[in-house]
């Protein structure tokens, strides 16, 4: 069974524009979450889509939004670039269960200049 | 608020010994699923164990083991015979809500030959 799959590993953009990311969760998975890592948070939940609907969202501005599509893909999109979002983000997938863990992607690397 | 503290930014353990990392956490909860994840230099967050709280045995996953003191909220990490593919970066984790994880900062264990 394929991993959760993310794309692109590497992006590099210019403050005040706008990024997108993507990610193809494990086949059958229906939720998909994405976390930040900065080296100075650390690991931050951003939010988490279920069935295409957004189910948990943490304490990031309106700047970064996410949708998820019928086939699960998770599209995450983040506007007005700043200096201080570059950090690897990662997205997880679960099984439609409560309380089961999450598998990641490998991330993508993005780096705002 | 819910919190993970990991006490030990940094551990060092010689090849086939033995070492315990630290974690504590902070919820009201009843209910609630413990985890740690490693993350090697390739940042693939990787699951290492699983806890459910409402279990009071300790959860195992061959040389990994945890002691889990569900009244002082603490999770600890026994990593048995450490090999030095264990060189990694350690994230204790808990999840209260669907899918949703709040992550301690980390502990960096090497694995010296």
């Amino acid at each position: 069974k394929a991993g959760v799959t993310q794309t692109p590993r590497y992006l590099i953009k210019t403050r005040g524009q706008q990024v997108t990311l993507s990610c193809s969760p494990i086949s059958g998975h229906r939720s998909v979450s994405w976390y930040q890592q900065t080296p100075g948070q650390g690991l931050q939940f951003l939010f988490e889509y279920f069935s295409e609907t957004q189910r948990n969202k943490g304490n990031f501005p309106g700047r970064f939004s996410g949708r998820q599509f019928s086939n699960s893909r998770s599209e995450m999109n983040v506007s007005t670039l700043e200096l201080g979002d570059s950090a690897l983000y990662l997205c997880a997938s679960s099984s439609m269960d409560v309380y089961t863990e999450a598998f990641f992607g490998q991330g993508t690397r993005l780096t705002v200049v | 608020a819910q919190t993970v503290t990991q006490s030990q930014p940094e551990m060092s353990v010689q090849e086939a010994e033995t070492v315990t990392l630290s974690c504590t956490y902070d919820t009201s909860e009843s209910n609630y699923y413990l985890f740690w994840y490693k993350q090697p230099p390739s940042r693939q967050m990787i699951l290492v164990i699983r806890q459910e709280a409402y279990k009071q045995q300790n959860a195992t996953e061959n040389r990994f083991s945890v002691n889990f003191q569900k009244a002082a909220k603490s999770f600890s990490l026994k990593i048995s015979d450490s090999q030095l593919g264990d060189t990694a970066m350690y994230f204790c984790a808990f999840m209260v809500a669907t899918n949703k994880l709040i992550f301690g900062t980390g502990t960096l264990l090497a694995v010296q030959p």
